[in-house]
């Protein structure tokens, strides 16, 4: 099965700043990535899928990219919303879907 | 507005059963593979289960394969988790989630577009 790590696994930032959270997976997964923002005590909301297509209704201060084994999250300027956890999660053909461990994204 | 509403999480004994289900509205249902994923409070997400839209292929994660099973009522715009022999590592919030599968891919190379609000499962003595 495909193993799926995120850095950081925490993130200190200031509304204003860019930030790119880090994903990489075990084997190619080609752009089968997605990513998904969660806010205590709520369901994950999804950002991005096929590792750069934003999700209708997402700010387009997010950004995906990368393809193969290594994927980048940006946020080009923090807002106060933004301060959540983030997940990426795999869903190439050869292995059962899985997620990274998160990134949380805490205000400095 | 697309809705997912779970239901039947609680407090169950180990070895004991439970049944989730997950009303779905605003949009056709039988449209989408519909999956499961579970969350231990505090820690990540952990793919379970995935039906396609027809509910004739199933896919489950290793550690709930043979215990749990998934199924869908199509009729009744719903999706079910059957959850049997329960221990302490099932214990989760239980979300159900919308999936969404790109063109000339597998039904279950899915991300989740729509997620329900999550039901707890409590598996306790």
């Amino acid at each position: 099965d495909i193993q799926m790590t995120q850095s950081p696994s925490t993130l200190s930032a200031s509304v204003g700043d860019r930030v790119t959270i880090t994903c990489r997976a075990s084997q190619t997964i080609s752009n089968w990535l997605a990513w998904y923002q969660q806010k205590p005590g709520k369901a994950p909301t999804l950002l991005i899928h096929r590792a750069s297509n934003l999700q209708s209704g997402v700010p387009s201060r997010f950004s995906g990219s990368g393809s193969g084994t290594e994927f980048t999250l940006t946020i080009s300027s923090l807002q106060p919303d933004d301060f959540a956890t983030y997940y990426c999660q795999q869903y190439n053909s050869y292995s059962p879907v899985s997620f990274g461990p998160g990134t949380k994204l805490e205000i400095k | 507005e697309v809705q997912l509403v779970e239901s039947g999480g609680g407090v169950v004994r180990p070895g004991g059963s439970l049944r989730l289900s997950c009303a779905a509205s605003g949009f056709t249902f039988d449209d989408y593979g519909m999956s499961w994923v579970r969350q231990v409070p505090g820690k990540g997400l952990e793919w379970v289960s995935t039906i396609n839209w027809k509910g004739i292929h199933t896919y489950y994660a290793d550690s709930v394969k043979g215990r749990f099973t998934i199924s869908r009522d199509n009729a009744k715009n719903s999706l079910y988790l059957q959850m049997n022999s329960l221990g302490a590592e099932d214990t989760a919030f239980y979300y159900c989630a919308r999936g969404r599968s790109a063109p000339g891919s597998s039904w279950y190379q899915t991300w989740f577009d729509s997620w329900g609000q999550g039901t707890l499962v409590t598996v306790s003595s």
